[in-house]
């Protein structure tokens, strides 16, 4: 069965680093999402993509967030200056097209922010 | 944003037995409701949906039932098997609400044998 994959799984970095999350959707998919889930919290949308842009995205999706699918295959995530509460899990979505009909969830990069 | 609640962060059930799981939303511009199941370290897995046109929707050992007039649906998982503990995710969306997935907190389920 098709799968979003992610990498890393766990990345360590240190406050006010930058750190880029990977994620490679499902090949015939056609949107793009990431999700964040901070430890004992909601599961929390932030940002959704379709045909090379950014179609929606949430309060949490700050000028210190961006995304981008630089090669037609990968599809990431980049936070500029990470700061201890962007410590959460990132989970990557794809879905091939009526969104709203859910999406296949990759099994997340755990972000420590230290 | 309480747009999606389920009340009950925890349930255990015995093997065999009904496990039945509930959330509440508030935005009427929801159309669709998901359920989702999520082992650690895993990323959330799609169980079973509902249109909003419909009342029912079953597959296999999984029923979700939505009550629109309520605002609330419900997740019945029957037998009930020890592979079922996992967190289990409501979710809501609509495309006026946005092409976006709106989660509940979750509900721990623990099955016993």
């Amino acid at each position: 069965e098709p799968e979003v994959t992610q990498t890393p799984s766990h990345q360590v970095t240190q406050m006010g680093q930058e750190v880029i999350l990977r994620c490679v959707p499902i090949s015939n998919h056609l949107y793009f999402y990431w999700y964040r889930q901070i430890l004992g919290q909601k599961v929390e949308f932030l940002v959704s993509f379709y045909n090379n842009e950014i179609s929606e995205k949430s309060e949490i999706f700050d000028d210190q967030f961006s995304v981008e699918r630089p090669d037609g295959s990968n599809f990431t995530l980049k936070i500029r200056s990470t700061k201890l509460e962007d410590s959460a899990m990132y989970f990557c979505a794809s879905s091939p097209d009526r969104p709203i009909y859910g999406y296949t969830f990759g099994s997340g990069t755990r972000l420590t922010v230290v | 944003d309480q747009q999606v609640k389920q009340n009950s962060p925890s349930l255990s059930v015995q093997e065999g037995r009904i496990s039945i799981l509930n959330c509440d939303y508030t935005n009427s511009m929801f159309d669709y409701f998901l359920w989702y199941k999520k082992y650690p370290a895993e990323g959330p897995t799609f169980l079973i949906s509902i249109s909003s046109i419909k009342d029912k929707n079953e597959d296999g050992r999984f029923t979700v039932f939505l009550n629109k007039s309520a605002k609330h649906l419900s997740l019945h998982i029957v037998p009930s098997q020890p592979g079922d503990s996992a967190v289990y995710f409501c979710a809501a969306s609509g495309e006026a609400a946005g092409n976006k997935l709106t989660f509940g907190g979750g509900t721990r389920v623990l099955v016993k044998p």
